[in-house]
């Protein structure tokens, strides 16, 4: 079974442009999740979606949005691109996005330069 | 809001000796994940605990969730430079609800 995959791998912005990142999560899992890594805050929740609605959000600006398609795949979208932004984005996928004793798949990421 | 501590923040280690990284977190966890990260890169699936007392081995590693389900422990016994990264905990801070909350990483490495 093909894992969790990301495109692109590697992308460079400069400030103010926006972003779409693309995930497409492992065949017949159904919850997609966004995590941002930095060097300073480490690894944050983004958002949860499930069944093409978001589920759960974290604390992050609205800036960042997201969206899922009815074969799970799913976009995040960051507008207005700031310095801060710079990151590693990581995608995760599980069946059913049910939380405890539910193993989340990593794929290899984004890595997004903003200059 | 549940915060995860991992102990230590780096380590170094020389080849074949055996090692252990601890995470604590600040409230009861529902579920406690180990991944391995190479720099860079996506995180790779370990082991998930649930239960309080629960032990789980693969291969050379070992994890452990004690049984007030707050403190959990990965050991490696021999250790080989495969074995470098960084390795992470996460939890589920919410029962039902996929939205883990790591710990910051304990960077390894192998000496030979």
């Amino acid at each position: 079974k093909a894992g969790v995959t990301q495109t692109p791998r590697y992308l460079i912005k400069t400030r103010g442009q926006q972003v779409t990142l693309s995930c497409s999560p492992i065949s017949g899992h159904r919850s997609v999740s966004w995590y941002q890594q930095t060097p300073g805050q480490g690894l944050q929740f983004l958002f949860e979606y499930f069944s093409e609605t978001q589920r759960n959000k974290g604390n992050f600006p609205g800036r960042f949005s997201g969206r899922q398609f009815s074969n799970s795949r799913s976009e995040m979208n960051v507008s207005t691109l700031e310095l801060g932004d710079s990151a590693l984005y990581l995608c995760a996928s599980s069946w059913r996005g049910q939380g405890a004793g539910e193993t989340q798949y990593f794929g290899p990421g984004t890595r997004l330069l903003v200059l | 809001s549940q915060e995860l501590e991992q102990s230590p923040q780096s380590l170094i280690v020389q080849e074949g000796k055996n090692l252990t990284i601890n995470c604590t977190s600040s409230k009861t966890l529902y579920g406690l994940y180990w991944y391995k990260q190479k720099y860079g890169e996506g995180l790779i699936f370990l082991m998930m605990l649930q239960k309080g007392g629960e032990e789980k081995s693969h291969e050379k590693i070992t994890a452990k969730l004690d049984e007030k389900k707050q403190q959990s422990s990965l050991h490696i016994t021999a250790s080989q430079p495969s074995h470098a990264g960084i390795y992470l905990c996460g939890a589920d801070p919410i029962q039902g609800a996929q939205k883990l909350v790591f710990g910051q990483g304990t960077r390894l490495t192998i000496n030979p």
